[in-house]
């Protein structure tokens, strides 16, 4: 499968310091890029969608002013939570959309722990 | 109602067992259909993908039933590296192409 890489793959930060996450697909060129979230015991939830050279899609209830996504390149996606709080702990987990054959693939990153102190 | 849901476990279930589970969706608009397994800790991993004509891939079998709305998966001859959470995935139009994550079942194979 192809390979998606996330740095850093946990962070502990201090409450309101902002926080930068980078996802990069490694052996293929990637035009939209996922950023999911996932609290203990919960499913993954999308949080936006990311699409190179324009801007992010947020999903409802999601603050684009807090989660700050920029696409920059065909490779590469960052999130960088701003004002980090407590309640934004959590595990943050990028994916990027390939086309194989039949049907679209996603694949995803190894995740980024996020701790809030 | 969830788009996608899943009986949530856990499966325990005795080496060399079989086991199957279902996910049910919503949507009758969907279109494609993933099998995800995701270890404690780590990032889902795409197990297979869900054909109309059903499909197997070693031990595991997944099948789709569009009249009733579910999918199903199928674990042959359980290893005890099967143990993991598995991730029911649908993807449609009507979502905008995104997927929609059920909230997984755990299968726990047990020496």
């Amino acid at each position: 499968g192809a390979v998606v890489s996330q740095h850093p793959s946990w962070v502990i930060c201090k409450s309101g310091t902002s926080v930068k996450i980078e996802c990069r697909s490694l052996d293929f060129q990637a035009t939209t890029m996922f950023w999911y979230r996932q609290f203990p015991k919960q499913s993954l939830m999308l949080m936006a969608t990311s699409n190179e050279g324009s801007k992010a899609t947020y999903e409802q209830g999601v603050e684009k002013d807090k989660f700050l996504i920029n696409h920059a390149s065909l490779t590469l996606s960052t999130l960088t939570v701003t004002s980090a709080h407590p309640e934004d702990s959590s595990f943050y987990i990028c994916s990027a959309r390939v086309n194989r054959g039949r049907t679209d693939t996603q694949y995803f990153g190894p995740g980024t722990r996020l701790t809030v102190l | 109602r969830k788009e996608v849901e899943q009986d949530p476990g856990p499966f325990n279930v005795p080496e060399g067992a079989t086991v199957a589970f279902n996910c049910t969706y919503s949507n009758s608009a969907s279109q494609s259909f993933f099998w995800y397994r995701q270890d404690c800790r780590k990032e889902p991993k795409l197990l297979m993908s869900v054909y109309s004509s059903g499909n197997e891939d070693g031990r595991f079998t997944a099948q789709l039933n569009r009249a009733s709305q579910y999918i199903s998966l199928l674990i042959r001859d359980s290893k005890l590296s099967d143990s993991a959470t598995y991730l029911c995935v649908v993807n449609g139009p009507a979502a905008g192409n995104k997927l929609t994550f059920g909230g997984g079942t755990r299968v726990l194979v047990k020496p």
